[in-house]
């Protein structure tokens, strides 16, 4: 499976709402797809898994969607702190394949 | 739950390394784990799976043959034995709960 993200890099500012996109190249099972963030100089965390799941303390303004080949992850509101990287994941079988990244970046 | 990885450094190509992961937190034998490797300014790979039992190990292709992922279950403790190292191993490297926790990386360097 191979995971594609879009866009490579998005440029918006706090307060806006971002989108972010990751489509397999098969029709995969949304339950073992996963999003993670990772901020600069420091280790990724989980965000989804589920395609839709929040994992354990993240806020509401994060969410997932999608089925199929194409799956989402909006933040409702950009906070200063949500610019990072955010990978997709696929998890169910090995290789346990992550796209290649969405670098979101303060406009 | 903390994940604490440690081992790495610089190693000339063709040598060995191994790394460590020390779980605390939580009940190790519960759970599968992972390593995941980051090359600088590149995207996340994953690397090694072993089962909770460490009964079963799944790797890379681009590994495979080269590295061993192990646990010790009475230590709470797991390995990654890199053997003939590349320059392309080159990477911090993770070890992950699943994929649910993370620890912080421990730097691998191959280069003479």
């Amino acid at each position: 499976i191979v995971l594609t993200q879009s866009p490579g890099t998005l440029s918006l500012s706090p307060g806006e709402r971002a989108t972010l996109s990751c489509r397999a190249s098969q029709s995969i099972s949304a339950g073992y797809l996963a999003w993670h963030q990772q901020r600069p100089g420091q280790a990724p965390r989980l965000l989804i898994y589920g395609a839709s799941i929040r994992a354990t303390g993240i806020p509401d303004r994060f969410s997932g969607s999608g089925s199929g080949t194409d799956f989402t992850l909006t933040i409702s509101r950009l906070e200063p702190e949500d610019f990072a990287v955010y990978y997709c994941q696929y998890y169910r079988s090995s290789p346990y394949s992550f796209g290649q990244g969405t670098k979101l970046e303060i406009k | 739950v903390h994940l604490v990885e440690s081992g790495g450094g610089l190693v000339q190509p063709g040598g060995s390394l191994r790394l460590s992961c020390a779980a605390s937190g939580y009940t190790f034998t519960s759970h599968e784990m992972n390593w995941v490797r980051q090359s600088p300014g590149k995207g996340l790979e994953w690397v090694s799976y072993i089962s909770d039992s460490g009964s079963t190990m799944y790797y890379a292709d681009s590994v495979k043959g080269r590295f061993t992922i192990s646990r010790d279950n009475a230590k709470n403790l797991l390995y990654l034995q890199m053997n003939s190292l590349r320059a392309e191993d080159t990477a911090v490297y993770y070890c992950a709960r699943r994929f649910d926790r993370w620890g912080q990386g421990t730097l691998v360097t191959v280069s003479s």
